[in-house]
Parts: C-alpha cells; sequence; structure tokens
C-alpha cells in the first residue's frame, strides 16, 4: 500500500535553513506529481508547493516563494523541501501528498513538525 | 493567495443531513475539479471526494459531492458520531497556478 513518511522536522531558529524529506513507498514514484502542504497549530491546511512527475515543473505559493525549494530524487524516492531564511510564521505541520495525473492530493503522510523559534 | 470559502462550522444530530458548501472562481472551482478532505482530531488529512463527486474506495456512501459553477458542496447523511471533523474542500487555480485549500468547516455532531 502507499506509504509516505516525512521527516526532518524540529526547532529551528529565525532566518536560519532546514530540509524536510519524504519518503515514498507502495507505488511508482516517477508516475505521480508530489506536494507539501502545511498546518499552522490550531488553523487549517495551506498549500506550499507542487512538483511534476517528472521533476520538470514547480510551482509554490507566495508565502514560501524564493525561500524553498521543492525537489525529488526518483532514484531514492524521496521528496524534499529545502526551506531557507524561515520565519516564526513558517511553524506548522508539514505534510507530504501524492496526486494522480490533473487531480490533488490523494494519500497523505502523517506529517513531520517544523518549530521556528529562538 | 486565494482561498475558497467554507462555513466555520456545521452541526447537526445523529442520522441528520449535513451540507457544507465551498465557494471559489472561476479559475479554480470554475475550470478545474474538486476534492474534500477529512481531518479528524490529531490526525492527516484524507481523501474524502475526488473529481467533483467520486468516493475513493472504503469511503462510505453517506459521503457526497457535487459542483455547480463556481460553488461545489459536501453532503453527509445519516450523520454519525465518527463524522465529526474539520472538512477542506481544494481546488487547482489555473490562473495563479497554485493548489488551494478551503477555510475549512468543523462539523460537530450534538
Amino acid at each position: 500500500q502507499v506509504h509516505l513518511v516525512e521527516s526532518g522536522g524540529g526547532v529551528v531558529q529565525p532566518g536560519r535553513s532546514l530540509r524536510l524529506s519524504c519518503a515514498a513507498s507502495g507505488f511508482t514514484f516517477s508516475s505521480y506529481a508530489l506536494h507539501w502542504v502545511r498546518q499552522a497549530p490550531g488553523k487549517g491546511l495551506e498549500w506550499v508547493a507542487v512538483i511534476s512527475y517528472d521533476g520538470s515543473n514547480k510551482f509554490y505559493a507566495d508565502s514560501v516563494r524564493g525561500r524553498f525549494t521543492i525537489s525529488r530524487d526518483t532514484s531514492k524516492n524521496t521528496l524534499y523541501l529545502q526551506m531557507n531564511s524561515l520565519r516564526a510564521e513558517d511553524t506548522a505541520v508539514y505534510y507530504c501528498a501524492r496526486s494522480p495525473t490533473n487531480s490533488g492530493p490523494d494519500y497523505w503522510g502523517q506529517g513531520t513538525l517544523v518549530t521556528v523559534s529562538s | 493567495q486565494s482561498v475558497l470559502t467554507q462555513p466555520p462550522s456545521a452541526s447537526g444530530t445523529p442520522g441528520q443531513r449535513v451540507t457544507i458548501s465551498c465557494s471559489g472562481s472561476s479559475s479554480n472551482i470554475g475550470s478545474n475539479t474538486v476534492n474534500w478532505y477529512q481531518q479528524l482530531p490529531g490526525t492527516a488529512p484524507k481523501l474524502l471526494i475526488y473529481s467533483n463527486d467520486q468516493r475513493p474506495s472504503g469511503v462510505p456512501d453517506r459521503f457526497s459531492g457535487s459542483k455547480s459553477g463556481t460553488s461545489a458542496s459536501l453532503a453527509i447523511s445519516g450523520l454519525q458520531s465518527e463524522d465529526e471533523a474539520d472538512y477542506y474542500c481544494a481546488a487547482w487555480d489555473g490562473s495563479l497556478n497554485v493548489y488551494v485549500f478551503g477555510t475549512g468547516t468543523r462539523v460537530t455532531v450534538l
């Protein structure tokens, strides 16, 4: 069955960097787009970024464009989110999620918590 | 960033029917399909409805989705206590090239 497992979260100071990973299994990794979605404590879902099945297209939310970079490694079946210049408002649980072609996310990971605090 | 607008809360007694609305625009709901997600307390979101009105395997037929123009709706018929959760609509916005989520609706079973 489909499994998505995020890792790399933790406590980081404002202005510093962090890289999240999402290990995928149970499906053909190279056939699906992949998203990062976050949820601040007590708040709703906020879409962060998406990368196409082949990595050729990447789109970002305005709130992270220029600071975050989404990437994927097909040889490792892993999705990444490089987060630079972190701010307090980036504090959230970060989920990775899989998308079939021309559709929104279907399977989600369990999430990893990122806390930006001095 | 644009968002899809949902009522903050909805409620009903066991067995009742509850409907949640989701209002968007021509660039998102008006031109792309809508998904609905259920998020139980402390858990990751789960896909409830895809392509406006399709249920994934395992989702009870008490849940149904519809879309008309720039709005979509989720209906829960025969409300059960385990349906207490947050519900989000979502769609791709083709003008902004972003995926947008609704503001979320908390369903309470009285």
